[in-house]
């Protein structure tokens, strides 16, 4: 079946380093979403992207659809405390597929 | 502001004694998800509802059924929770609309335990 696979699975950077993290797929996808979820929380919706190349930016956050439609990146500028928690990202078919997530990218900040 | 609920945030439970979650939405989205996710791994769909139409994953277990009695609530209902059913549950809403554009909004999940 269709599976993500997102590196690196975690990261330990200090305040102030840019971060980036990626996304792969074995299958094609058409839209691909970015979500981060803090501890006892659900996750929140980052980023949606919908075209292959897009370049999309939401505040110090960036994402890309990879021209191939097979994967994705998502960058994050001066990283802060709280960018703390798990990124995950999803891909999905059509909108009426149901919507894969990857694994997800833990990320920690050091002050 | 327009948010999905789960109700409640915490519940604990006794190994085979049934219960009840619930999530309301008031983003008037016309398909809702519950998801599960155990520790340190991604959400696992269970089932969803396309408005009334019931779509269950294959590998859900029959222990686990859902009910949507209107546009705005749905029902998670464990019949007879085990040990390994502890984990958050994640109720989630979109809105499909001709095809395109299909993110999912997240409540913020209710933590299951089983005792």
């Amino acid at each position: 079946g269709q599976q993500l696979n997102q590196s690196p699975q975690s990261m330990f950077i200090q305040e102030g380093e840019d971060v980036s993290m990626n996304c792969t797929s074995s299958s094609i996808f058409n839209t691909w979403l970015w979500y981060k979820q803090e501890p006892g929380e659900g996750p929140v919706l980052l980023i949606a992207l919908y075209k292959a190349g897009e370049l999309t930016s939401n505040g110090r956050l960036t994402a890309q659809f990879g021209i191939t439609r097979k994967d994705s990146f998502l960058n994050i500028s001066a990283s802060i405390p709280s960018d703390v928690g798990i990124y995950f990202c999803a891909g999905q078919w059509a909108s009426y597929d149901k919507v894969i997530f990857g694994p997800g990218t833990s990320l920690s900040v050091i002050p | 502001d327009a948010m999905v609920i789960q109700n409640p945030r915490y519940q604990v439970t006794q190994f085979g004694k049934p219960v009840t979650l619930s999530c309301s939405q008031t983003l008037n989205h016309n398909v809702m998800y519950w998801y599960q996710q155990k520790s340190s791994q991604a959400p696992k769909l269970l089932f969803h509802y396309y408005d009334k139409d019931f779509n269950n994953e294959a590998d859900t277990p029959d222990n686990f059924q859902s009910r949507r009695p209107n546009t705005s609530f749905c029902f998670l209902d464990i019949r007879s929770p085990g040990l390994g059913d502890a984990a958050m549950y994640l109720c989630a809403t979109s809105r499909l609309r001709g095809g395109t554009y299909n993110e999912q909004f997240f409540g913020p999940g209710t933590r299951l335990t089983v005792l």
